[in-house]
């Protein structure tokens, strides 16, 4: 079993749509999840945090957590083209304190 | 810009070279990373460093040989690669060990 599970994709979603990535972890210890957005041919960018379960929201985006079902999601408003990118889902399981990657989601917003 | 530069951005060698990636972080952290991306491949962790000590060696083999000579550089030496070497090297760092991490841009190795 994979550590931290994404869809590959490509999530195709109209422009304005809202766009919604998921991710699975197998560690029930882990403490901290992340979102990277990279483009093509770039590094991984950080767009967010989230550390207890619930929702975080910053702009359009929200990060949902929920540690029970151990599943975190990010959920995109108002896609824009400029959202086409791959998404990266990074979790902290703690006791190895280091992040362990997803294979990421790639998003296409179609116009 | 993230604050963590790489250089060289692209590099072309081979197999019996020597060549050396750089990476500095301008953000006062103390941990910093090495990860190899591969197409279709998840972020592979190569090393760590938490205050200039390596942490972590994620059973990388010894043509690839890190070193943090203070808490603001990194830097990966290699050196006899091999074709499937070839990725795009990215270098992180973070405040502290295992917390929110911030890439710089990378660098393209094509190993011929």
């Amino acid at each position: 079993q994979k550590e931290v599970e994404q869809n590959s994709g490509p999530l195709s979603v109209p422009e304005g749509a809202i766009a919604s990535l998921n991710c699975t972890y197998s560690d029930r210890g882990s403490q901290s999840f992340f979102w990277y957005r990279q483009y093509s041919g770039k590094s991984p960018e950080l767009i967010m945090s989230i550390y207890s379960n619930g929702d975080k929201e910053d702009g359009r985006f929200t990060a949902q957590l929920n540690k029970a079902s151990q599943y975190v999601s990010l959920l995109i408003r108002d896609s824009q083209p400029s959202d086409s990118a791959t998404y990266l889902c990074a979790v902290n399981t703690g006791t190895a304190s280091k992040l362990t990657f997803g294979t990421g989601t790639r998003l296409q917003v179609t116009l | 810009e993230t604050g963590v530069t790489q250089t060289p951005r692209h590099l072309v060698m081979g197999m019996t070279n020597k060549k050396s990636l750089k990476c500095e972080q301008h953000l006062g952290h103390n941990a910093m990373y090495w990860y190899k991306q591969s197409a279709k491949k998840p972020l592979e962790l190569m090393f760590v460093y938490s205050l200039e000590e390596r942490v972590e060696n994620n059973s990388v083999p010894s043509r690839f040989s890190p070193e943090c000579p203070n808490s603001s550089h990194l830097f990966l030496h290699l050196h006899t690669l091999q074709p499937e070497d070839s990725a795009l090297y990215l270098c992180a760092s973070s405040q502290e060990f295992g917390n929110e991490q911030f890439f710089g841009p990378g660098t393209r190795l094509t190993v011929l």
